[in-house]
């Protein structure tokens, strides 16, 4: 692995399924942040993890769950899926301080029907 | 609230210069970020200012002026594969970015 991967690439969906995105990374960073980028819309932030172990809510939280037990895996979990979460969703990492920037995963794009 | 405003879309001829601007309105400033977004593809980091000034990087530079909330990426000798989207991020004072919608640019021969 080099870098920061994402699976599936894409997926379609039922409404009222639940459905886990899978990110990882290899660079030993301690942050990590799930976005989901919109037509006409900036990035929004889903949750986020500072370090293994501690996670936080970012803007647009509900419906979405994410867990971090290690310092590489940061999933997140769609627990009954509705159509308004068909979006690009992007995983991220950063190492710790405010100048580090993140490197993005190449992204899922999921569609809920 | 918080925002962040961009042009939503810039058209440019290759060979030349092209400014995109960003002003934002953030609750506590951190540092702000320019990234760019081929179609399809994640975004990629070009530039940080936390200062007021310019940050020079090749082809690409970077202004920023906090008591104005204000930025530019300079974009110079433009080239195709620079037809990209390009966004302007900001650090609030939770350490979050908070992002604009981006700035497509399309780059004509």
């Amino acid at each position: 692995i080099a870098g920061i991967t994402q699976a599936p690439t894409s997926q379609i969906l039922a409404a009222g399924r639940r459905m886990t995105l899978r990110c990882t990374q290899d660079m030993r960073h301690n942050a990590m942040y799930w976005y989901r980028q919109d037509l006409g819309l900036g990035l929004r932030l889903i949750h986020y993890s500072n370090t293994a172990g501690t996670t936080g809510k970012g803007e647009v939280p509900d419906g979405y769950s994410v867990s971090r037990a290690n310092t590489d895996d940061f999933p997140l979990t769609l627990a009954s899926a509705v159509p308004s979460q068909t979006s690009v969703y992007f995983c991220a990492s950063s190492a710790s301080g405010s100048y580090n920037e993140q490197f993005f995963g190449p992204g899922t794009r999921l569609t809920v029907l | 609230g918080q925002n962040i405003d961009q042009p939503t879309e810039m058209t440019a001829t290759e060979g030349a210069i092209v400014q995109i601007n960003c002003t934002y309105q953030t609750s506590g400033f951190n540092g702000l970020f320019w990234y760019q977004q081929h179609a399809g593809e994640a975004p990629t980091f070009l530039s940080y200012n936390v200062l007021d000034g310019l940050e020079e990087k090749g082809r690409f530079s970077s202004f920023l002026s906090r008591s104005k909330g204000y930025s530019y990426l300079l974009l110079k000798e433009l080239q195709m594969k620079d037809s990209a989207s390009y966004l302007c991020a900001v650090m609030d004072s939770n350490y979050q970015l908070i992002w604009g919608a981006g700035t497509k640019l399309i780059i004509k021969p």
